[in-house]
């Protein structure tokens, strides 16, 4: 499994945009990059994943570095339900079947 | 989306006791499952990839024998752990591979069950 490496914690304030860094510099040639979240006390969630390009969705957006041995995940106005752990995760396929390995993760707080 | 269940989402039990979980894909069928363990402040380790009609698989170092588990239908895994004891107690999590509305592929997981052993 690619090893990943983020920073332990990130503070934001409400309403502004939020970048979150992950490094997964032994990443496959083959693996997606995956972004799940765990809000307190509860399962994660699928945030966003990608194999190349960067990619957008409702909730996020993902920009992958040219090399893939780093990716950010942005958060375009944050709000304070956004406050959780965030995971990058590179798994094989599109990640449906795969197991994912976590990491320690990223704490996003976000003020008021 | 597609929604897992856990059942029940919180239980205390003696030490010694087996305790059973369930999870269950709502609106989709799973032909495999996965099962986390997450003690405090730690993050997601699995455990085990369950199969729908055939034995499940084990991460290295958990007790099969302790930790059974059962995916007898296309929509219901259960985790049972035998004889548990204080160091047992953690949050366990299941998941199961789905199609978001957006035509994803991903894994959806269960709110998770917090099991506490006195």
């Amino acid at each position: 499994d690619a090893k990943t490496t983020q920073p332990n914690s990130m503070e934001s304030n409400e309403e502004e945009p939020v970048h979150l860094p992950c490094n997964h510099s032994t990443i496959s040639g083959t693996d997606y990059i995956h972004w799940y979240r765990q809000l307190p006390s509860q399962g994660p969630e699928y945030v966003i994943h990608g194999l190349t390009s960067n990619v957008n969705n409702r909730m996020a957006s993902l920009a992958i570095a040219e090399d893939r041995k780093s990716s950010t995940l942005i958060l375009h106005r944050a709000t304070l339900r956004d406050a959780a752990v965030y995971y990058c995760i590179p798994a094989s396929d599109t990640g449906a079947n795969s197991k994912l390995t976590f990491g320690k993760g990223i704490t996003l707080s976000v003020r008021p | 989306g597609a929604v897992v269940s856990q059942h029940p989402s919180w239980v205390i039990c003696k030490s010694g006791t087996s305790v059973k979980i369930e999870c269950r894909s709502l609106d989709f069928q799973a032909t495999t499952m996965f099962w986390y363990r997450q003690f405090p402040k730690q993050s997601l380790m699995l455990m085990a990839t369950s199969n729908e009609g055939s034995k499940a698989t084990y991460e290295q170092g958990v007790e099969k024998d302790k930790f059974l588990i059962n995916h007898a239908s296309l929509t219901l895994s259960t985790l049972t752990v035998t004889s548990a004891h204080p160091e047992d107690s953690s949050f366990y999590i299941c998941s199961a591979p789905g199609r978001t509305s957006g035509r994803t592929d991903t894994q959806y997981f269960g709110p998770g069950t917090r099991l506490t052993v006195l």
